[in-house]
């Protein structure tokens, strides 16, 4: 089946760093990407959506220069957190879709990041 | 706002008998609905998933009921297994959004 690879899988790291993450479709070509955020015991919360090509399109209440996201390829996608602070501690996953909303999406296996 | 609504956080089967995990949304505009399998750490895996053309679709021991007037589907597992054991997420996507619920976690005891 596709594969969804998302690197790293968790960081700690101190307050006001910056953090990369990246999530790449291994075996088939991702029209859009999915950055998703959980909080514990919480549903996934999209952050926002990214075409190949494009500008990402943010979800209400996500802070667009916070979290930088690229997706300069049909293969990958990255979520920068800028300056981060410890309320940005969470779990980060990405997704792929072949298309659009209407196809399943295959998901990484999440980041979780801390920050001290 | 809770576009998608799973009410119950956890649900405990036993072994061999029916696991039924519910999800509720408002949003008329959706149309396609997707259930998501999630280990801990680890990210979501696609199960199985209905179009709002049809009122039931089945895989296995897994089957996924839509009832559209309600906005109400559900997922059946029969017979449950341990390894079954996990966090399932229902989603609703149409018009280009797409929206998970809590998630239910589901416990199957051997």
């Amino acid at each position: 089946g596709a594969v969804v690879s998302q690197h790293p899988s968790r960081v700690i790291c101190k307050s006001g760093t910056s953090v990369k993450i990246e999530c790449r479709s291994l075996d088939f070509q991702a029209t859009t990407m999915f950055w998703y955020r959980q909080f514990p015991k919480q549903s996934l919360m999209l952050m926002a959506t990214s075409n190949e090509g494009s500008k990402a399109t943010y979800e209400q209440g996500v802070e667009k220069d916070k979290f930088l996201i690229n997706h300069a390829s049909l293969t990958l996608s990255t979520l920068t957190v800028t300056s981060a602070h410890p309320e940005d501690s969470s779990f980060y996953i990405c997704s792929a879709s072949r298309q659009n909303s209407n196809q399943p999406q295959h998901f990484g296996d999440g980041t979780r990041l801390s920050i001290l | 706002d809770q576009q998608v609504k799973q009410n119950s956080p956890s649900l405990s089967v036993q072994e061999g008998r029916i696991s039924i995990l519910n999800c509720d949304y408002t949003n008329s505009m959706f149309d396609y609905f997707l259930w998501y399998k999630k280990y801990p750490a680890e990210g979501p895996t696609f199960l199985i998933s209905i179009s709002s053309i049809k009122d039931k679709n089945e895989d296995g021991r897994f089957t996924v009921f839509l009832n559209k007037s309600a906005k109400h589907l559900s997922l059946h597992i029969v017979p449950s297994q341990p390894g079954d054991s996990a966090v399932y997420f229902c989603a609703a996507s149409g018009n280009n959004d797409m929206r998970f619920g809590a998630g239910t976690r589901l416990t199957v005891k051997p």
